[in-house]
């Protein structure tokens, strides 16, 4: 089965740190993805990229930068965390001739004080 | 962009009943998936349902299916015979053919009632 592997399940940090989220998938997925999750506005779509080094912008983008060196793994950049980024992100990827495969990572749970 | 929107943000139905969840989305694709996912308490998002855009025929999966309109672009979700263990958010998506841009809708609460 495919995996797609968040580093951290919960994490607490400090307004004004630099806060990266990792995003691991263990095929040659080319399609990932980063969301924010939260309570009455569902998945919205922060950034994706297609292939290495290539990004684009979801819905909400500011605030948030991405990294994509390896296929194999996203990185979500938060520069200057800000409590208003308190939320749950979830990383997810898709496969298939397609793309109609979708698989998810487990959430990261951030807070920041 | 293609928006999905889930306007009831809370649903009830008692165990062994019949519910339906809406879900509307908006796009000028005409090839394209939808999907339904549940997101029980764990956060691991299952999915429930698929249909591709260019398939009349509604998707069905034991006590799932769906209502399919593409002219109409709806796209509801039936469960039958409610189950306590169908508790859960359940999130409409839309998928474009590339697999390049994925979009959900708000969410629906579904509690099951015994």
């Amino acid at each position: 089965d495919v995996k797609v592997t968040q580093s951290s399940r919960y994490l607490v940090k400090r307004t004004g740190e630099k806060v990266f989220l990792e995003c691991v998938q263990d095929m040659d997925h080319e399609n990932m993805f980063w969301y924010r999750q939260d309570p009455g506005l569902g998945l919205r779509l922060i950034y994706f990229s297609y292939d290495v080094k290539m990004k684009e912008k979801g819905d909400i983008p500011e605030g948030y930068s991405v990294s994509r060196e390896k296929k194999e793994r996203f990185s979500l950049i938060l520069e200057s965390a800000s409590t208003n980024q308190t939320s749950m992100y979830l990383c997810a990827t898709t496969v298939g001739a397609r793309g109609e495969k979708l698989f998810f990572g487990s959430g990261t749970q951030l807070s920041v004080l | 962009a293609q928006t999905v929107t889930q306007s009831q943000p809370e649903m009830s139905v008692q165990e062994a009943e019949t519910v339906t969840l809406s879900c509307t989305y908006d796009t000028s694709e005409n090839n394209y998936y939808l999907f339904w996912y549940k997101q029980p308490p764990s956060r691991q998002m299952i999915l429930v349902i698929r249909q591709e855009a260019y398939k009349q025929q509604n998707a069905t999966e034991n006590r799932f299916s769906v209502n399919f309109q593409k002219a109409a672009k709806s796209f509801s979700l039936k469960i039958s015979d409610s189950q306590l263990g169908d508790t859960a958010m359940y999130f409409c998506a839309f998928l474009e053919t590339s697999g390049s841009r994925l979009t959900f809708g708000e969410g629906t609460q579904l509690t099951v009632n015994p």
